[in-house]
């Protein structure tokens, strides 16, 4: 199992570009999350996915859209990138009858 | 909705002695308390867990407490080792959608 994976590991965007990260994962996980730290905080809940075809909003949703149409892939969507929204992102997944969240290596953004 | 809250933000401690971070939480119906480890550009692992239902769980040289009433949580850590010196994050998580609310992470260093 590769787990939960990200990409890009790194990007940089101009101000107003728009961007998709990628995070899959291969382990059958019905629950998916997408979290964003900022330098020296902890994680922030962006969106999360319960199952394919159900979104809902986290902590700080604004600027930021997802799908989920299958089980492996939750892909975050940025639209009009701002420099707020440089940060480093991580995607999660964890079972419908356990806790333990999986992350994914991160991808680093940087909005100039 | 959820705030958690966590101290100290910087712990240093000799080689040998123990660590002690502690996180209190807002909302009484959080019955999950993660606490993870993050190495400087990695991603967040987790190193132990507890529910609402334990008051104490402990792995080799870590153990978490949890005291509902009073709604704190606190990681303590035995024997430390140059390999702890990381950033350590407590969370909470209040509803079933496993939706985690992460204290603002505490640097701890071991000087050998």
């Amino acid at each position: 199992n590769a787990g939960v994976t990200q990409t890009p590991k790194f990007r940089i965007l101009k101000i107003g570009q728009s961007m998709t990260l990628q995070c899959t994962q291969d382990m059958n996980h019905n629950y998916m999350y997408w979290y964003r730290q900022d330098p020296g905080m902890g994680l922030k809940l962006i969106y999360y996915s319960v199952g394919a075809g159900i979104t809902d909003k986290g902590e700080v949703p604004n600027g930021y859209n997802v799908s989920r149409s299958t089980t492996e892939d939750f892909p975050l969507r940025l639209e009009l990138a701002a420099p707020s929204q440089t940060s480093v992102y991580f995607c999660a997944s964890r079972t419908s009858t356990t806790h333990e969240q999986y992350f994914g290596p991160g991808t680093r953004l940087t909005v100039t | 909705g959820e705030n958690v809250e966590q101290h100290p933000s910087t712990l240093s401690v000799q080689e040998g002695d123990s660590a002690v971070i502690k996180c209190t939480y807002s909302d009484s119906a959080s019955n999950y308390f993660p606490w993870y480890k993050q190495e400087l550009g990695k991603r967040p692992q987790l190193i132990i867990d507890i529910r609402s239902n334990v008051g104490e769980k402990k792995d080799q040289r870590i153990a978490v407490t949890l005291n509902k009433t009073a709604k704190h949580f606190s990681l303590h850590i035995t024997e430390t080792q140059p390999e702890d010196s990381a950033v350590y994050f407590c969370a909470a998580s209040p509803d079933s959608w496993g939706k985690l609310q992460f204290g603002a992470g505490t640097q701890v260093v071991v000087t050998p």
